[in-house]
């Protein structure tokens, strides 16, 4: 079954790092998202992508934040000056249509933690 | 302001039990509702859920929508202790907070 892949699985990183966290989406899915979880508390959407540009971004994803898809298979997350507030469980989703209608896959995930 | 409460948040009940656990929602452009349940780590797709009434069934869990009271359950019968998991809520691209379900053996 095809899947969503991100690399690393965790990161730690000290803070004012830049990251970069990638994704491999399924090959035919269109729409590209970045969702994050901080420990115990509810996924919370921060970017969408579609036709290589930025669909719809949340008040999360500040000037910090980029997505890029440089290559056309690869889907990444950069923060340029990680914060102790982004230590999180960063997911990859992608999707046939907009906003998930068929439903999300999920990638398993890129724990970063921030020191 | 857009929003999905999930309720209740958290629910342990024992192996064998059925549990309905509840998405309530208030957005502006209703497309579709879905369900997923989170494990350890990404969530996996179990619902998704267009139209009022429709139940939709899978094994032992199934669902349904009501489109006028702005709500949808998630049943699970003859629970088992790896329905443990977090089961999350989505409408229109904005999540619930999430049920912690914790099924004792």
């Amino acid at each position: 079954e095809p899947e969503v892949t991100q690399t690393p699985s965790h990161q730690v990183t000290q803070m004012g790092q830049e990251v970069i966290l990638r994704c491999v989406p399924i090959s035919n899915h269109l729409y590209f998202y970045w969702y994050r979880q901080i420990l115990g508390q509810k996924v919370e959407f921060l970017v969408s992508f579609y036709n290589n540009e930025i669909s719809e971004k949340s008040e999360i994803f500040d000037d910090q934040f980029s997505v890029e898809r440089p290559d056309g298979s690869n889907f990444t997350l950069k923060i340029r000056s990680t914060k102790l507030e982004d230590s999180a469980m960063y997911f990859c989703a992608s999707s046939v249509s907009r906003l998930g209608l068929d439903g999300y896959t999920f990638g398993s995930g890129t724990r970063l933690t921030v020191v | 302001e857009d929003k999905v409460v999930q309720s209740p948040l958290s629910l342990v009940v024992h192996e064998g039990d059925t549990v309905t656990l509840n998405c309530s929602y208030e957005v502006t452009n209703f497309r579709s509702l879905l369900w997923y349940k989170q494990e350890k780590k990404a969530p996996t797709f179990l619902f998704m859920l267009t139209s009022s009434g429709i139940e939709k069934k899978s094994g032992r869990l199934s669902s349904i929508l009501d489109k006028k009271e702005l709500f949808s359950i998630l049943n699970i019968t003859a629970t088992q202790t790896g329905d443990s998991a977090v089961y999350l809520c989505a409408v229109s691209g904005v999540w619930g907070a999430g049920t912690k379900l914790i099924i004792k053996p």
